[in-house]
C-alpha cells in the first residue's frame, strides 16, 4: 500500500524557517518524480515544487523561488521541503504527492502557520 | 499561465441524480487534465487522469471526457459519499488547479 506521511509543520513567525519531511512507503520511491502541493485555509490547491527521481532537477512556482528548496534522500525514502523567509501568505496545509500521470497519491498534509 | 475555470461553483443535487461538472482551460491542455475529489479534512483523491482514465479503485459511476479546452466530470448516479469538493488540474504547462466545485446535498 502506498503511504506518504508528512511532518514538520507548525507555527513560525514571518521571516522564519521550517523544514517539512515526507516519509514514503509501499512503492519504489526512487522511480518517481515527487511534488509538494499546498492549500491555504478554505482555499484551493497550488503546486509548489517538484523533484526528479534522482534529485538532479528541481522546479518551483514563482512565488517560492529563492526561498524554498525541495530535496530528497532515496536511501531514506524521504522527501523534504526547506522553507526560508516565510511569509504570512505561505500559511497552508502542505501535501507531498507522487507524480504518475498526475498526482496519484497524497499524504495527509501538515499545517504551516506563519504569524506573529 | 493556464487558468482553469470550473462551473458551477456549487451544485445541489440529491442522491441518485446525475452530476455534471465542467472545467474550461484558458488555452489547450490537450488531454492532460485530471479530476480530484476532496472531503473536509482530507487530502485530495485522484479520480480521473488524462481526461478520461479512471484511477485505481475509482467506481465506474465516475467518468471524464473532453480534450483541448473543455472537460467534463460526470457522476452517473450520486451516492451519499460523493458529496465533496471537486478540482480539475492540468499538467500541459506546469501545473494549475481549478477553483473547485462544491457538490452538496439538496
Amino acid at each position: 500500500e502506498v503511504q506518504l506521511v508528512e511532518s514538520g509543520g507548525g507555527l513560525v513567525q514571518p521571516g522564519g524557517s521550517l523544514r517539512l519531511s515526507c516519509a514514503a512507503s509501499g512503492f519504489t520511491f526512487s522511480n518517481y518524480w515527487m511534488s509538494w502541493v499546498r492549500q491555504a485555509p478554505g482555499k484551493g490547491l497550488e503546486w509548489v515544487a517538484k523533484i526528479k527521481p534522482d534529485g538532479s532537477e528541481k522546479y518551483y512556482v514563482d512565488s517560492v523561488k529563492g526561498r524554498f528548496t525541495i530535496s530528497r534522500d532515496n536511501a531514506e525514502i524521504s522527501l523534504y521541503l526547506q522553507m526560508n523567509s516565510l511569509r504570512v501568505e505561505d500559511t497552508a496545509v502542505y501535501y507531498c504527492a507522487r507524480e504518475n500521470h498526475s498526482f496519484d497519491y497524497w499524504g495527509q498534509g501538515t499545517l504551516v502557520t506563519v504569524s506573529s | 499561465e493556464i487558468v482553469l475555470t470550473q462551473s458551477p461553483a456549487t451544485l445541489s443535487l440529491s442522491p441518485g441524480e446525475r452530476a455534471t461538472l465542467s472545467c474550461r482551460a484558458s488555452q489547450s491542455v490537450s488531454s492532460y487534465l485530471a479530476w480530484y475529489q476532496q472531503k473536509p479534512g482530507q487530502a485530495p483523491r485522484l479520480l480521473i487522469y488524462d481526461a478520461s482514465n479512471r484511477a485505481t479503485g475509482v467506481p465506474a459511476r465516475f467518468s471524464g471526457s473532453g480534450s483541448g479546452t473543455d472537460f467534463t466530470l460526470t457522476i452517473s448516479s450520486l451516492e451519499p459519499e460523493d458529496f465533496a469538493v471537486y478540482y480539475c488540474q492540468q499538467r500541459s504547462d506546469w501545473y494549475s488547479f481549478g477553483q473547485g466545485t462544491k457538490l452538496e446535498i439538496k
